[in-house]
């Protein structure tokens, strides 16, 4: 069975500051993992994803995660926010091989703050 | 190519009503998806097809919720008969074959009970 922990409901940045926004996910096989943004009344629209061919994984909007097994995490960052960096991020897990379920994690609001 | 196709956007009914929603999903995708979002929540996994087959229907309420794929296309949720706690947002996705490919979303159906 795979899950998905993102820490922290709410993150809070200023412009031009780092954003980390934290995943850690289970998984009884090696597994997928996704990072997809939402904004205000719309679907949820892939960032990047982590397949197993490169553990840095670099993403569009100038997003990037890197994935640590040891540490079963997924975190993604972004050297510098943008105003419009800000929405809801969600991270999700699926294992290999199957049909294994999309599983996503509660989510994480991010406000870019002036 | 054109995307993920939903329908309604929006829709208001009572609570013991019945409510359809329908989704098309990209060509040549296998895999249909439905989730539901509630407000402030990550994406539920209600059911997810494989071609017109159900692969996981483990947290679809089946005393009231029912779907169902046809010919491996387009596919219909229907709810009967809606209680207040299913306002939410329903979010049907679609992806190729291969656990490792993304789920491509359409911008849901919000859905309120009252």
């Amino acid at each position: 069975a795979q899950s998905v922990t993102q820490l922290g409901s709410h993150v809070s940045v200023s412009e031009g500051a780092l954003v980390l926004l934290r995943c850690n996910y289970s998984s009884s096989v090696p597994p997928y993992l996704f990072w997809y943004v939402q904004y205000p009344n719309q679907g949820l629209q892939l960032l990047l994803k982590y397949t197993s061919a490169a553990t840095l994984v670099k993403g569009i909007n100038g997003f990037e995660a890197e994935f640590k097994k040891s540490e079963t995490s997924f975190h993604l960052t972004k050297p510098s926010a943008h105003m419009s960096d800000a929405a809801e991020y969600f991270c999700a897990v699926r294992g290999s091989g199957g049909y294994n379920k999309l599983i996503f994690g509660a989510g994480t609001r991010l406000a870019v703050h002036p | 190519e054109a995307g993920v196709a939903q329908s309604p956007r929006y829709k208001i009914i009572e609570k013991r009503q019945s409510v359809a929603f329908w989704c098309n999903p990209i060509s040549g995708h296998a895999t249909l998806y439905w989730y539901q979002q509630i407000l402030g929540q990550g994406p539920k996994l209600l059911i997810q097809f494989q071609n017109n087959g159900v692969v996981d229907d483990s947290q679809l309420p089946k005393d009231r919720f029912s779907a169902e794929r046809l010919k491996g296309v387009d596919s219909t949720l229907k709810i009967q008969p809606a209680k207040l706690e299913d306002s939410a947002v329903y979010l049907c996705a679609s992806s190729p074959p291969g656990g490792e490919t993304e789920a491509f979303f359409g911008q849901g159906t919000r859905l309120t009970v009252v």
